[in-house]
């Protein structure tokens, strides 16, 4: 079983659309959750850290579930640079080692 | 950005040849990590390092070895370097582990005949 798991999707979405995603993860006692973007043959970049009491960066809300075990982040009024692959990731109480979902493609189409 | 290189970005080799990539940083951060990343499986560790000379295995450590001398230079090799390891290769760095976030090289793109 994965550590961390992922729809892969495809998801295309017209502009304006919202959508979400989530993720679960395996172990019980992890530590710290995120959420990175990769873009086409780039290096993944953080997007936001999810917090127990839940987070918003603009457009961008996260939340985490510890009774459920899973992670959410949803798109609100999606744009088409959203265009890219959402990694989750999450750091369990391990040692110092992140665990990566193999993460949901989203296309944004005019 | 942080400051963190990868060198070659780009390398093809043969079966059975020995390969070094190199990871250079300029953060002072302790923490440094190798992963490389396929289709199907996404990011997964390899090794990574808590300090110089200190460095631990991580997912799919098989058939690569890793050396921290300084702390701005973290070494994965291939020593016979298999067609199944034709991958892209991520260097990443933290600065506190277990909370921190991690900053991304930009890649090495590893291609074994």
């Amino acid at each position: 079983r994965k550590e961390v798991e992922q729809d892969p999707g495809p998801f295309n979405v017209p502009e304006g659309a919202t959508v979400a995603f989530n993720c679960t993860y395996s172990n019980s006692a992890s530590q710290s959750f995120f959420w990175y973007r990769q873009d086409c043959r780039k290096e993944p970049k953080l997007l936001m850290s999810v917090y127990s009491s839940g987070n918003e960066d603009g457009r961008f809300t996260a939340q985490l579930n510890r009774a459920s075990q899973y992670i959410s982040l949803l798109i609100r009024d999606s744009k088409l640079s959203d265009s890219a692959t959402y990694l989750c990731v999450v750091n369990m109480n391990t040692g110092n080692q992140f665990y990566f979902g193999t993460g949901t493609s989203l296309t944004v189409i005019p | 950005d942080a400051g963190i290189t990868q060198s070659p970005r780009h390398k093809v080799t043969e079966t059975g040849t020995p390969v070094t990539l190199r990871c250079h940083q300029t953060e002072n951060h302790r923490y440094m990590y190798w992963y490389r990343q396929d289709p199907g499986h996404g990011l997964r560790l390899i090794h990574y390092s808590y300090g110089v000379k200190d460095t631990d295995k991580g997912e799919v450590s098989d058939g690569y070895s890793v050396s921290r001398s300084k702390t701005e230079d973290f070494l994965l090799t291939l020593e016979s370097a298999t067609s199944s390891q034709t991958s892209v290769y991520f260097c990443a760095i933290s600065e506190t582990g277990r909370t921190g976030e991690l900053f991304f090289g930009e890649g090495s793109r590893l291609t074994v005949l």
